[in-house]
Parts: structure tokens; sequence; C-alpha cells
């Protein structure tokens, strides 16, 4: 069965910390993996991973794919209040995503 | 970039009633859209995929009869609840997808959907 774990379930954290969360995966027919954060609606998108090794970052914000330990790390640099949300990793598989449960992150002023 | 807009954002109906909630596709042809619900503090459960222009794909315990998807166009899916009941309350998400694409990566604001 497909699945898709995300740790730590919830974390706080003080402003200016740096934060990782950790999302393992074990699915078939893997396309990508996805990385979004919600707040109070609908997930925003932040990042896919679809290589190995290559680290995309946006700002404080950077993700990394190691498939061949089937595993995905987001960090958040210096961290802001503005970053309390929940962050989903997602599996794409050929035909839909799978989500995991998400990490609920709150920083603390 | 792509943009997907649903609505209704929220709903309130009553048991027994249908509610209709529409995703579309605003700059891009979306030949997959996904629908998904989401209960206070869990995560997106995936409902049912849909491709335009044929039958839904419902994830297994999802009630095909009571979930009526339509994918018509290349730009609109519809997601009607029927008959519903408070236990149908709950945070609906469509996400939509354009051919050779990200699968699903571009999503509705949701509809947060009462049943009173």
């Amino acid at each position: 069965e497909d699945k898709v774990v995300q740790s730590p379930l919830s974390l706080v954290v003080h402003e200016g910390d740096t934060v990782t969360l950790n999302c393992s995966y074990e699915v078939t027919n893997f396309r990508s993996l996805l990385w979004y954060k919600q707040e109070k609606k609908a997930p925003t998108f932040l990042f896919m991973l679809t290589s190995s090794g290559i680290e995309k970052k946006s700002g404080r914000l950077s993700s990394i794919l190691d498939k061949k330990e089937l595993f995905s790390i987001l960090n958040i640099t210096a961290t802001q209040t503005g970053d309390s949300a929940v962050y989903l990793c997602a599996v794409g598989k050929d035909d839909k995503i799978i989500f995991g449960k998400g990490t609920r992150l709150h920083i603390l002023p | 970039g792509a943009v997907v807009s649903q609505h209704p954002s929220w709903v309130i109906c009553k048991s027994g009633t249908s509610v209709k909630i529409e995703c579309r596709s605003l700059d891009f042809q979306a030949t997959t859209m996904f629908w998904y619900r989401q209960f206070p503090k869990q995560s997106l459960m995936l409902m049912a995929t849909s491709n335009e222009g044929s039958k839904a794909t419902y994830e297994q315990g999802v009630e095909k009869d009571k979930f009526l998807i339509n994918h018509a166009s290349l730009t609109l899916s519809t997601l009607t609840v029927t008959s519903a009941h408070p236990e149908d309350s709950s945070f609906y998400i469509c996400s939509a997808s354009e051919l050779g694409g990200i699968y699903g990566y571009t999503f509705g604001s949701g509809t947060r959907l009462t049943v009173v």
C-alpha cells in the first residue's frame, strides 16, 4: 500500500530558529515529490522534486530529495511567525497524488 | 501561472438536499481534475479523479452515487454532494492538471460545506 509519512506531526519553535521537516515515502510508480504550505484554506505549492540530490531553494525555504532512501526534507531558516502553517508532503504517482498527514509548525514570536 | 477557481467558498445546506461545487481552470486546459476532502486538522484525502469526457475514478470507500463528479469540459469539473448529511460537512478542494503537467499541483481555494 502506498504511504507518505511526515515527521514530526507538530513542531513549535521560536522566531529565528531553523527547522527541518521530514517526509518518507513508499509509493509505486513514483513521479515526483511535492511540498505544500497550507494555512487557512487550500494548499499553496512550494516545491516539486523529481531528481535526487538537487536542492531547490526559494528564499528561506529549501528542499532536497533522496530517491534511494525514499525521503525528502524541507528546511526553513530564520523562521518568522508567518511561516506558521501546516506543511504537506505529497508524492505524485502516474495518476494521482498521495498526501502525508502534514507537519503543523507554529512559530513563537 | 495556472489558476484554478473554485466556488462557492462556503455553503450551508439542510440535510437531504444536494450541493454542487464547481472547479474551473482559468488559464489552462485541465485534462485531469482531482477532488479532495479534508477534515479538521487532517490531511487531504483524495476522493476521485476525473478526466475530461470520461467517468470519474473513485477512491476506495467513496460512494460514487453520493458524490457525483462531472468533467464535461477541459475547464470545468463539478462535484455534487447528493442527499447531504451532517457527516458530509467538510472542506472540499479541487485541483487541476494539464496534459503533461505536474499532476494536480494547482489547487482551488476550497469549499467549506456545512450540513445542518
